[in-house]
């Protein structure tokens, strides 16, 4: 089965920090995304990525950067968190043509 | 990608067939249409997918309008584990342009 791993499922941060999310695929996949759920706002587009090094903006790609030095894995990375970053990030990965696969999830407060 | 539009809520009972729509009329012709579904605390997990012929697995039946401007997702036989909540998108595999956006979806919930 593949299997989508995100570092943390649950994490506590302050304000000002820098803050660094991973997710792992292990399906040699080409696409990798990340996600932001809110309540009633769905799930957001903040990067995606579709090879080695490349990303491109989502639909809220602002106080967020990314990282893909590998295939297998991609970095969301906040350079100074804030609180209004509180929220649940999801990776998912897929194949070009293929459905995406989700991982479970990483709960952030910034306090 | 298309935008779809999704009612917020539905209700089915139990043992009943649940159908839930999703209206897509601004698709193009090589946009397919997938579903997902989102149960409490989980990531989204993938149901079905289709490009204009009416689409079956062993989660669900993919039905899709003639003009594909709509599609109804049916679970034939709703259980209470089938609470959730299911997101329909549109999408052409194009590379590098993977810009796939999910929306608010609509909440199942299944009545004993």
């Amino acid at each position: 089965d593949v299997k989508v791993t995100q570092s943390s499922r649950y994490l506590v941060k302050r304000t000002g920090e820098k803050v660094f999310l991973e997710c792992v695929q292990d399906m040699d996949h080409e696409n990798m995304f990340w996600y932001r759920q809110d309540p009633g706002l769905g799930l957001r587009l903040i990067y995606f990525s579709y090879d080695v090094k490349m990303k491109e903006k989502g639909d809220i790609p602002e106080g967020y950067s990314v990282s893909r030095e590998k295939k297998e894995r991609f970095s969301l990375i906040l350079e100074s968190a804030s609180t209004n970053q509180t929220s649940m990030y999801l990776c998912a990965s897929s194949k070009y043509d293929g459905e995406l696969f989700f991982g479970e999830g990483s709960r952030l407060t910034v306090l | 990608d298309a935008k779809t539009t999704q009612p917020p809520s539905m209700d089915c009972a139990e043992g009943r067939a649940a159908n839930l729509p999703c209206n897509h009329s601004t698709i193009s012709g090589n946009e397919y249409v997938y579903w997902y579904r989102q149960i409490h605390s989980q990531g989204p997990q993938y149901i079905i997918h289709g490009l204009k012929n009416n689409e079956t697995n062993e989660m669900a039946s993919l039905i899709i309008t003639e003009d594909r401007k709509s599609s109804t997702l049916i679970l034939p036989h709703a259980t209470l584990r089938d609470t959730a909540v299911y997101y329909c998108i549109v999408r052409v595999p194009d590379f590098g342009n993977e810009k796939l956006t999910f929306g608010t979806g609509t909440r199942l919930t299944i009545i004993p």
